[in-house]
């Protein structure tokens, strides 16, 4: 089975913080994917990375970037955390291609910014 | 613009009976269309794909319909259990773009002994 794994379940951080989300999957595939999900709007798009060192802007980029160095792991840094980052914040990998893969999921880190 | 809409919002069912949930879509051009699963604290789980050219689905007790001329997809879920409280969300794939996905915002399925 596909592992996708989120180093930290719950961080709580201060504003103004630099803040890392690590992200790491055991199964080779070449996508990956940060969202953010809030009641009542679904999960948004971040940023995806379709392969090492490569990296797209999804919907609401705006106060995100990300690092992928290593194809297992896709790092998502919040550059001056504000209190409307607040959120869950979930990392997904899929195999490469146009193709019918599913995207699998970690268990999301909720993140509070205080 | 492509949206995604889900119905209901939320849903409380006695264990045993079944539902259905919605799916709505202005996706075009459309690829295919996946439910999920996400129980409480956990991430989405993929349960089914419909791609064009399918009507139904089942994985056991879930089964999947997709109409893609009225653009509407339904799950229904038979004999209901307790492990089927989750969010259920719909996504649909459009078929370009390296990210061509959307997704819905969920249905809250709460299922009472």
């Amino acid at each position: 089975d596909v592992k996708v794994t989120q180093s930290s379940r719950y961080l709580v951080k201060r504003t103004g913080e630099k803040v890392f989300l690590e992200c790491v999957q055991d199964m080779d595939h070449e996508n990956m994917f940060w969202y953010r999900q809030d009641p009542g709007l679904g999960l948004r798009l971040i940023y995806f990375s379709y392969d090492v060192k490569m990296k797209e802007k999804g919907d609401i980029p705006e106060g995100y970037s990300v690092s992928r160095e290593k194809k297992e792991r896709f790092s998502l840094i919040l550059e001056s955390a504000s209190t409307n980052q607040t959120s869950m914040y979930l990392c997904a990998s899929r195999e490469g291609g146009r193709g019918n893969q599913p995207q699998h999921f970690g268990d999301g880190t909720r993140l509070s910014i205080l | 613009k492509n949206q995604v809409e889900q119905s209901p919002q939320s849903l409380i069912i006695l264990e045993g009976k079944n539902c259905t949930l919605q799916c709505n879509y202005t996706v075009s051009p459309f690829s295919n269309l996946r439910w999920y699963k996400q129980d409480t604290g956990r991430g989405p789980v993929s349960l089914t794909i419909m791609t064009f050219s399918e009507n139904t689905k089942s994985n056991g007790r879930y089964t999947a319909t997709l109409d893609a001329d009225t653009k509407q997809s339904s799950l229904h879920i038979t004999a209901s259990q307790l492990s089927d409280s989750a969010s259920y969300i719909c996504v649909v794939s459009w078929s370009t773009g390296r990210r061509a996905l959307t997704f819905g915002s969920g249905t809250r399925l709460q299922v009472q002994p």
